[in-house]
């Protein structure tokens, strides 16, 4: 299983609105990541996992609320967004260890936020 | 941040075209990733490199790290390879799974 996926494919939602991302891979890797991307601009990264610990988060507000409950998973809480974080939300593992290891990224989540 | 720069931003093409797309970057890397999105889509990797040349199927990557430039080359271009291609660099100084992503290339293969 090469492949990381990401549920749901398509979320709406309101300001008042919670509600969380999924995003799961098996093939063994130990870090994971939290993007978002906006149309026609290349992905920003929000949040890195390394063991299922948080090791990087870019200055996210906290209304995005990452979760790595196991190796496998890895979980993107929101609450109270505004209509500008719509966007796409990308999810990828990779390999820990060496640099520059090739990382594997699911197909998103295309939030809308009314 | 360091630069990662693409070129052409936009690029049309005729079926069957030889088609390159250029990434240069500034500093030293660990490794460069090109990436593919189709509209509306998610990310495929469709390669990473650390030195020399990758092929596979009709994509052939390169990279000179003295020259600090790569090229993506796609040989007998179809409409389905219609997308969005973004070069990302993971540079030394990166933390790990920092990539740096260039603004991607848009191709239009026309039938």
């Amino acid at each position: 299983d090469t492949e990381v996926t990401q549920t749901p494919k398509h979320l709406v939602m309101g300001m008042t609105n919670k509600k969380s991302l999924k995003c799961e891979q098996h093939m063994g890797h130990r870090a994971m990541y939290w993007y978002k991307q906006k149309a026609k601009k290349p992905p920003e990264l929000m949040f890195v996992y390394s063991y299922e610990k948080l090791s990087i988060n870019e200055s996210v507000p906290s209304r995005f609320s990452p979760e790595c409950p196991n190796s496998s998973l890895l979980n993107l809480h929101l609450h109270a967004l505004q209509p500008e974080d719509s966007a796409l939300y990308l999810c990828a593992s990779s390999p820990l260890g060496l640099a520059g290891n090739e990382q594997f990224f699911g197909p998103g989540t295309r939030l809308t936020v009314l | 941040k360091n630069e990662v720069e693409q070129s052409p931003q936009n690029l049309t093409a005729q079926e069957g075209e030889f088609i390159t797309i250029n990434c240069s970057y500034s500093v030293g890397i660990s490794a460069l990733h090109w990436l593919q999105q189709h509209p509306g889509g998610g990310i495929v990797s469709l390669f990473m490199l650390s030195s020399g040349k990758k092929k596979h199927g009709r994509l052939i990557a390169t990279i000179n790290i003295q020259e600090k430039h790569s090229s993506l080359h796609i040989t007998a271009s179809h409409p389905r390879d219609s997308a969005v291609y973004i070069c990302a660099v993971r540079w030394w100084g990166g933390s790990q799974g920092n990539l740096i992503f260039g603004k991607g290339t848009k191709l239009s293969v026309k039938p």
